[in-house]
């Protein structure tokens, strides 16, 4: 069975601060690794995923993450963040093979302030 | 063109009645799932179909009845229903199944009285 735990629910910090949203996912079998952002009254959107090869994957609005095996990690990044990615942040993992499901961590809420 | 479409956005209703949520994609996927948000905005899958074919069912009471008459839609009746499944509920979809990206609909947000 595969498990994700964030470890805060929710984040406060500044406009231009860096941030980082920590996520541990427990896991028998090889993994994919998903972040996925829901801004307020909408649906999910991806944010980046890490399939295989480079450990670091990058998001197109400045956000990344690292995979870090031995640590079970999935740690999500950014280096100055804006008022528009006050959002709640949803790591994810899957399975690798097969048809599988995404199993969810409980959320982060980023709250960004002036 | 909205990629995963739900409707309706809301439904408010009480105890006791059926209700359906329908869900269509025009991203060409082959695979689509439900999944529950409950309050404290916990996601859980619910089912998962691929080309019309049921291929995950968590434990979820057998009021909530998935249908998928071609694989560009996928519908969620619930039966009876109950206090407790007030959520939103989400529809998704995705190409082969898990490794891709999942594209998620805006939610239905079901409230029981």
């Amino acid at each position: 069975a595969q498990s994700v735990t964030q470890l805060d629910s929710q984040v406060p910090v500044f406009e231009e601060a860096p941030v980082e949203l920590r996520c541990n996912y427990s896991s028998s079998v090889s993994v994919y690794l998903f972040w996925y952002v829901q801004y307020p009254n909408q649906g999910l959107q991806l944010l980046l995923k890490y399939l295989s090869g480079s450990t670091l994957v990058e998001s197109i609005n400045g956000f990344e993450a690292e995979f870090n095996k031995s640590q079970t990690s999935f740690h999500l990044r950014k280096p100055s963040v804006h008022i528009s990615d006050t959002a709640e942040y949803f790591c994810a993992v899957s399975s690798s093979g097969g048809y599988n499901k995404l199993i969810f961590g409980a959320g982060t809420r980023l709250a960004v302030h002036p | 063109d909205t990629a995963v479409s739900q409707t309706p956005k809301y439904l408010v209703t009480q105890m006791g009645n059926d209700k359906s949520i329908k869900c269509e994609q025009n991203l060409g996927h082959d695979t689509m799932y439900w999944y529950k948000q409950d309050s404290k905005k916990f996601l859980k899958i619910m089912f998962s179909y691929n080309n019309k074919e049921l291929i995950i069912n968590e434990t979820v009471p057998n009021r909530f009845s998935p249908k998928s008459p071609d694989k560009a839609h996928l519908n969620l009746h619930i039966n009876s229903l109950e206090l407790g499944d007030s959520a939103v509920y989400f529809c998704a979809s995705s190409q082969d199944g898990g490794a891709y990206e999942q594209y998620f609909g805006p939610g239905t947000r079901l409230t029981v009285t």
